[in-house]
Parts: C-alpha cells; sequence; structure tokens
C-alpha cells in the first residue's frame, strides 16, 4: 500500500513571498491532518479535515496560513506571505477516520526554509 | 489542556546497552498514549501504542513501554539498542475529544555509540 505523499520535499523562499505544499493521503483514509515541526521540536498540529470538512483549526494562523481539501482526498497547505518564523517541516498525516484509536500515517514532510 | 514533557534533549548510549527514554504527561482522563521514532530526512513512524488494558505494551522494531498512572509516565525501552536506532523519539498523548487530536512532546535524539 502506497504511504502518505508529499511535495516538494524542499522549498527555499524569500520572506513575503507565497509557498504551497501538497499531500496525497493513504487511499481510503477520511482524516487528514497538517503538522508544523520547527527545529528542535514535535510536531504541532495545524489543521485537521475529516473528509472535506475542517475538524480543528485553532492552531492554524488564519491571517497568513490556508488548507483546502476540496474534493476529500488531497490537500494543499498555503502560506501566504511567510515570514521567516515559517521555516519549518510540515508534516501531512492521514488515518482511516477521526478518533485517538485510529493510527496516523506520516508522510515524509515538506522542509521549509524563509530566508 | 494535555501536555507532554521528555526532560531528556539528548542521550548516548553504546551499542548493546539499554536503553529507557522518559515522557511525562499530563491529561484529565484515561490518555491515549503513542511513541513515534523520527529517522533524518523521514516522516514519523508509530512504534507503539497503549489505549487500555495491560499497562506493559510491546511495538515493533524490539520496543516497549509501561504506563503507570500513579507517576503519570509511558517510558519506552528497549534492552539491547542497535546502532541503527539512532533516531528521534518522540512521545504523544491523543485525546478521543477533540477527533484523534495528538499532543507531541519536544522529542529526544538518541545517538549510538559503536
Amino acid at each position: 500500500e502506497a504511504g502518505v505523499a508529499q511535495s516538494p520535499r524542499y522549498k527555499i523562499i524569500e520572506k513575503r513571498q507565497s509557498v504551497a505544499f501538497w499531500c496525497n493521503p493513504i487511499s481510503g483514509h477520511a482524516t487528514l491532518y497538517w503538522y508544523q515541526q520547527i527545529l528542535g521540536q514535535g510536531p504541532k498540529l495545524l489543521i485537521q479535515f475529516q473528509n472535506n470538512g475542517v475538524v480543528d483549526d485553532s492552531q492554524l494562523p488564519k491571517d497568513r496560513f490556508s488548507a483546502e481539501r476540496l474534493k476529500g482526498v488531497d490537500s494543499t497547505l498555503k502560506i501566504q506571505p511567510a515570514k521567516l518564523e515559517d521555516s519549518a517541516v510540515y508534516l501531512c498525516a492521514s488515518s482511516l477516520e477521526s478518533g485517538a484509536i485510529y493510527e496516523q500515517y506520516f508522510g515524509p514532510g515538506t522542509r521549509l526554509t524563509v530566508t | 489542556a494535555q501536555s507532554v514533557t521528555q526532560p531528556d534533549i539528548h542521550i548516548t548510549v553504546s551499542e548493546g546497552a539499554s536503553l529507557e527514554l522518559r515522557c511525562n504527561y499530563s491529561y484529565g482522563a484515561t490518555p491515549y498514549l503513542f511513541w513515534y521514532v523520527q529517522s533524518p530526512g523521514q516522516g514519523l513512524q508509530l512504534l507503539l501504542k497503549y489505549f487500555s488494558g495491560d499497562t506493559l505494551v510491546q511495538g515493533i522494531k524490539g520496543f516497549e513501554a509501561e504506563f503507570k498512572r500513579s507517576q503519570s509516565s509511558f517510558n519506552l525501552r528497549k534492552p539491547s539498542v542497535h546502532w541503527s536506532d539512532a533516531a528521534e523519539y518522540f512521545c504523544a498523548v491523543g485525546s478521543n475529544n477533540a477527533g484523534n487530536m495528538l499532543t507531541f512532546g519536544g522529542g529526544t535524539r538518541l545517538m549510538v555509540k559503536p
């Protein structure tokens, strides 16, 4: 079974530019998550989708971050405009359903550097 | 609010030695607890999880963890470390109240000496 796919793997941009990340979850997984992992820290949940609806986006900086999962499958996360403190690895994960008993499977991440 | 503390940022052990990584959590109800491993440039891989029942849980790659409610701990152990175990390890607590939200600790980086 194919895992969670993310692209690009690496991105370098200047501050105030915009950037988008793409995630394709494991086939059949209804729940999709975006995490931000700053160097030296654990992942922090940004947003959680159940099919194409948002379950939790309480930690998403909505003035600059947006995410969508229009058809309930793949998802994009956008930052506009980027700040230096957005430099991090952005991890996408998916699970069969929403609920802690369902294992989350993580993609390899996109490493963003903002200069 | 739930939280996780991993007191050790870095740990170095010799190959073949035993390993224990500490994890303390804060959560109002019975927690769902997880250990993940992250190798350089890779996503997180689930090592083991605790939901209920036997407080000693076995995972992949020879790892085990013990849930101790009285100490709010979920420490990860391995009797004999291999060089390939060098990685970053994350403890996480899950809540079924908020739709599978995981809160991660800051991680422990494990280095293995030959």
